[in-house]
């Protein structure tokens, strides 16, 4: 099975503009997590979908959000992207259970300038 | 909220030596779970943890589940090159995966 894939790899953005990250699952994986990678805080949970809903939510601003499409690939979308927000973004999927295993994509790497 | 204290920070041991790091929280766990991130990829699972007390092997990984669910430690054996990484435990709760800070592990040939 193909893993988990994220596009695109890196992104170059400014201030005040917003971003569209991809992330799409292992083929059968119906739950998809996001996180937020720095050096100073860590991974830090953002939200995760299950079956088109979000089923959890982490403690980012309003400006961080998503979804998940029927074929169960999910997009996060931030909006107006602060210098803050320059992080790896990892996507993790896992088959449907909240106790399932998490298996992680390499990561959107975003940069703010 | 729930926060996980891992250590040690980072390590530099020689190739061949054992290797051990740990994490607590003040809060319980249900799953603990360990992972090697190297660089520009994402983490990758070593080992689950699913009961107090429960310890399992994978190759030279040992990782062990405290009896309180409050703290898991994890062990390489003769460390070799290709273990340099960071390792992150995670620990899980209410639907939540929760990261440790992460040992950066370097070993010398």
């Amino acid at each position: 099975k193909a893993g988990v894939t994220q596009t695109p790899r890196y992104l170059i953005k400014t201030r005040g503009q917003q971003v569209t990250l991809s992330c799409s699952p292992i083929s059968g994986h119906r739950s998809v997590s996001w996180y937020q990678q720095t050096p100073g805080q860590g991974l830090q949970f953002l939200f995760e979908y299950f079956s088109e809903t979000q089923r959890n939510k982490g403690n980012f601003p309003g400006r961080f959000s998503g979804r998940q499409f029927s074929n169960s690939r999910s997009e996060m979308n931030v909006s107006t992207l602060e210098l803050g927000d320059s992080a790896l973004y990892l996507c993790a999927s896992t088959e449907a259970g909240s106790t399932d295993t998490q298996y992680f994509g390499p990561g959107t790497r975003l940069t703010v300038l | 909220g729930q926060q996980l204290n891992q250590s040690p920070q980072s390590m530099f041991i020689q190739e061949g030596e054992d290797v051990s790091m740990n994490c607590t929280s003040s809060s319980i766990f249900n799953t603990w779970l360990w992972y090697k991130q190297d660089p520009g990829e994402g983490p990758v699972l070593l080992i689950a943890l699913y009961k107090a007390g429960e310890l399992t092997s994978n190759g030279r990984l040992t990782a062990q589940f405290g009896i309180t669910r409050k703290d898991s430690f994890l062990n390489i054996s003769a460390s070799i090159p290709s273990d340099v990484g960071i390792y992150f435990c995670a620990g899980r709760a209410a639907g939540k995966l929760i990261f440790g800070q992460g040992t950066t592990l370097q070993v010398k040939p």
